[in-house]
């Protein structure tokens, strides 16, 4: 079945220091990604919508300068935390509709710890 | 404006108990999915069932029952007999006909089935 491989699992930076997380949907093409971000214990936010060939629409509340989205092809999304913070230490996950919406696949999701 | 209130923060069960977990929605589409989501200590999300709008139709998988009521706005998810695998936080969501595919998430209910 379809999957969507998200990279990497985990990651441990220092503050300051910008992380790219890459999702790719492995057998579909994807014109459209979620991106979501869980604090500990907490619910799945949704961040932003990542429109491949176009600019990612961003939540109220969502810095779009800090996390940056970009998605140059139908099978790839990127989200760069740029000067990270401990405050951005998050799971991080990212979502991939298959056409028509019937069924959505979530990748494993990154953690990230800023240091 | 959308909602999803999963009113159960944790729940704790012995073994073999049947459980359900609660989830009350708002939205005033009339074209919407619901759908549960199971999140295992190791983060991924283990999509469990997606229903429409238009289908009140319970349904049954194996240990697990949905009880959809449009009535209340409610989408009640049972586990029976519950074993220690299904130890996990459940997630109900919502996602509007329009949305473009994106989740509205509920705060989760920690599940522990102890043995």
């Amino acid at each position: 079945g379809a999957v969507v491989s998200q990279h990497p699992s985990w990651v441990i930076c220092k503050s300051g220091t910008s992380v790219k997380i890459e999702c790719r949907s492995l057998d579909f093409q994807a014109t459209t990604m979620f991106w979501y971000r869980q604090f500990p214990k907490q619910s799945l936010m949704l961040m932003a919508t990542s429109n491949e060939g176009s600019k990612a629409t961003y939540e109220q509340g969502v810095e779009k300068d800090k996390f940056l989205i970009n998605h140059a092809s139908l099978t790839l999304s990127t989200l760069t935390v740029t000067s990270a913070h401990p405050e951005d230490s998050s799971f991080y996950i990212c979502s991939a509709p298959l056409v028509g919406g019937e069924k959505l696949f979530f990748g494993s999701g990154t953690q990230l710890s800023v240091l | 404006a959308q909602k999803v209130t999963q009113a159960q923060t944790e729940i704790s069960v012995v073994e073999k108990e049947d459980v359900t977990l609660d989830c009350v929605y708002e939205t005033r589409d009339t074209t919407y999915y619901l759908f549960w989501y199971k999140q295992p200590p190791s983060g991924e999300l283990v999509f469990l069932i997606r229903r429409n709008s238009f289908d009140e139709q319970n349904e049954i998988s194996g240990r697990y029952s949905w009880n959809f009521q449009k009535s209340t706005s409610s989408f009640n998810f049972t586990i029976t007999a519950s074993q220690v695998v299904d130890s996990a936080v459940y997630f109900c969501a919502l996602m509007l006909g329009g949305s473009g595919y994106a989740l509205n998430f509920g705060k989760g209910t920690s599940l522990l089935v102890t043995p």
